[in-house]
């Protein structure tokens, strides 16, 4: 089970890139790693899942090194509304892939 | 309708009572969970069924009683609850369990009060 780490909190300011690293030091090699949203009051929803190197959604990217020890969500020119929790999902199969953390509390302000 | 749904959204109940919360898949898949959220807490996995399956209860109590008829419902029938159960109960349906690109979608949620 890939543990993950990432930071409790981030603080941006609208039209900025956002990065958010989580890391993954014993991902194995069958581990996907899968990226949530989640609002308050409201269920987590999916934004991108990636197994290596770089994957774009029109929602986001995820930047993952070739050692796939870390993966770096990045949010183009984020606004107010993209205030909200990250998880970080890491894992190959049950329940390594439902087990989220603390996840990252992303504040954007004006 | 699409997605998964939940009812009800909203449920105050006392501690001798006894209610259901119901879960509803239209995406054709074949795993379905629930979860629990506390106040500033993670989110807790509860119960796992996979092709109706029940392959997960992560430790919790008796008092929770999951059912699952059919891959695209499921019900979390609730008995004797004491106050620290109150949360949002959160659904998702994934495809299947057991895959390492298991990408979860999730209802909106039951608020549930428990006094």
């Amino acid at each position: 089970l890939a543990k993950t780490t990432q930071p409790i909190s981030m603080d941006s300011y609208e039209g900025q890139e956002v990065n958010i690293t989580c890391s993954h030091n014993n991902i194995a090699t069958n581990d996907y790693i899968t990226w949530y949203q989640q609002f308050p009051s409201q269920g987590p929803r999916f934004i991108i899942q990636g197994y290596k190197t770089k994957v774009t959604n029109e929602v986001a990217s995820l930047f993952i090194p070739a050692d796939r020890k870390s993966s770096t969500l990045s949010l183009p020119r984020v606004s107010l509304s993209d205030t909200a929790v990250y998880y970080c999902l890491v894992g190959d199969s049950g329940y390594s892939t439902l087990t989220f953390g603390k996840g990252t509390m992303l504040l954007v302000s004006p | 309708e699409t997605g998964v749904t939940q009812t009800p959204r909203h449920l105050v109940m006392g501690m001798t009572n006894k209610k259901s919360l119901k879960c509803e898949q239209h995406l054709g898949h074949n795993a379905m969970y629930w979860y629990k959220q506390s106040a500033k807490k993670p989110l807790e996995l509860m119960f796992v069924y996979n092709f109706k399956e029940q392959t997960e209860n992560n430790s919790v109590p008796s008092r929770f009683s999951p059912e699952c008829p059919n891959s695209s419902h499921l019900f979390l029938h609730l008995h004797t609850l004491q106050p620290e159960d109150s949360a949002l109960y959160l659904c998702a349906s994934s495809q299947e369990a057991d895959s390492g690109a298991n990408v979860l979608t999730f209802g909106a949620g039951s608020r549930l009060t428990v006094l």
